[in-house]
């Protein structure tokens, strides 16, 4: 079975500066999905960014980017010129190919301050 | 066009007592999911379905039934609720192939059993 194990309950960041969020999962699959999810306090859940397994460049969405470390089993997430807008609980999901189901982390919860 | 909707948003029922949530979905999908999320666990999925008249169990489906009678609805049930069904429950759906692009979560249900 699929784990997702993500290690920092909680971190916080100053304004304009840089965070990086840590994931790791383990799996047997070699034909997978990552994701990144943000859940603002409004509990809507946002897609962030999204890593294809077979594709070693690593994903970027703007000031969002991840690096995807397969053979460790390690998808991180850095978020560069950190908003306040960003503060949220931040999840690291796993999606075997072709089943539609995802395999969440237990959350990272991030306050940006001012 | 709304995506998913999950309605009631809140409930608060009694121990014993029977209900059911419903999730709309107006983008055509196939697939549609039922999460639960609780603190410091992530969201696990409950049931699912890949088309009409199908569904199936995932994660964590004890205590719970599940019917999708039309391609857009998605239902959840809980014929006798317990305390340790208290969470916000997500729905959501996506497209046959699910890569992960087009998966839209509903704005959840907050769930409280006394």
């Amino acid at each position: 079975a699929q784990t997702v194990t993500q290690s920092q309950p909680e971190m916080s960041v100053q304004e304009a500066e840089t965070v990086t969020l840590s994931c790791t999962y383990d799996t047997s699959e070699n034909n997978y999905y990552l994701f990144w999810y943000k859940q603002p306090p409004s509990r809507q859940m946002i897609l962030v960014i999204r890593q294809e397994a077979y594709k070693q460049q690593n994903a970027t969405e703007n000031r969002f980017s991840v690096n995807f470390q397969k053979a460790a089993k390690s998808f991180s997430l850095k978020i560069s010129d950190s908003q306040l807008g960003d503060t949220a609980m931040y999840f690291c999901a796993f999606m075997k190919h072709n089943t539609g189901k995802l395999i969440f982390g237990q959350g990272t919860t991030l306050q940006v301050k001012p | 066009n709304a995506g998913v909707t999950q309605t009631p948003k809140f409930r608060v029922l009694k121990t014993g007592q029977s209900m059911t949530l419903l999730c709309a979905q107006d983008m055509n999908h196939e697939y549609m999911y039922w999460y639960r999320q609780d603190p410091g666990m992530g969201l696990r999925l409950i049931h699912y379905s890949v088309g009409e008249g199908t569904t199936a169990k995932g994660e964590v489906p004890d205590g719970y039934n599940v019917s999708r009678l039309k391609k857009q609805n998605f239902l959840l049930g809980l014929e006798s609720a317990a305390p340790s069904q208290t969470s916000v429950y997500f729905c959501a759906s996506t497209f046959t192939d699910p890569g992960g692009y087009g998966y839209t979560f509903g704005s959840g249900t907050r769930l409280t059993v006394v």
